[in-house]
């Protein structure tokens, strides 16, 4: 059964990188044919895709946050990697992992709050 | 880059049957978006209710469908129970990546 669970700071000072980690079990990324991808959701409001990585290299970031992110794969740790620059109060969210496919359902993981302090 | 449209908020009689809808402003929604539907309840992640267009899972109520309809994506409530009040975003796939509606509150009153 695939889990995913996000690790992580809770809280990161302004200016400063936000970095979380997605552990996967149940599945492996090394030999699947999925898109693993990170999604946000600031209080209050509704979902932002983050971006996503297929394993062989490729990745795809929201527009208005891809100068900032980075999302990477470790295969030995079977784990993804989110990764955001010089954060504000605006990058104050719950941040989720997912596994999807086009054609097939998305995974949730539980999400993880992610505060930004001055 | 693409925006993802949906009604802000519905409300909908308990029994009633309403149709929450997706589009986009690149034109018509079409199966090679492949559509996906989540719910999400008040303090919780969202869970998937449909995807490609009209797959369910194995936890998704019966009374729940997704289609096509009329240049949009559309998901159908019939019979709505008083557990269906939350907030439902859909998300679609484009060449250059995955774009979330703002989502539709809906409200069973």
């Amino acid at each position: 059964q695939l889990q995913l669970q996000e690790l992580g700071p809770g809280l990161v000072k302004s200016s400063e990188t936000l970095s979380l980690t997605c552990t996967v079990s149940g599945d492996s990324i090394r030999s699947s044919n999925y898109y693993w991808g990170w999604i946000r959701q600031s209080p209050g409001k509704g979902l932002d895709w983050i971006g996503s990585i297929y394993y062989g290299g490729s990745t795809y970031y929201n527009p208005s946050l891809k100068s900032r992110v980075t999302i990477s794969v470790d295969t030995s740790k079977n784990e993804v990697s989110l990764k955001v620059m010089s954060v504000t109060a605006a990058d104050t969210a719950v941040y989720y992992c997912a596994r999807h496919r086009a054609g097939m359902t998305l995974y949730w993981g539980q999400g993880t709050l992610v505060t930004v302090s001055s | 880059q693409a925006v993802v449209t949906q009604e802000p908020s519905l409300t909908v009689s308990p029994g009633g049957t309403i149709t929450l809808t997706c589009g986009s402003t690149t034109g018509a929604v079409t199966s090679g978006h492949f559509p996906y539907w989540f719910q999400q309840k008040s303090g919780q992640a969202p869970r998937t209710l449909i995807y490609d267009t009209h797959n369910k899972h194995s936890w998704t109520p019966a009374r729940f469908s997704g289609s096509l309809l009329g240049g949009k994506a559309a998901l159908t409530l019939s019979g709505a129970q008083p557990e269906d009040e939350a907030e439902y975003y859909c998300l679609l796939s484009y060449s250059t990546g995955w774009v979330f509606g703002g989502g539709t509150k809906l409200t069973v009153l």
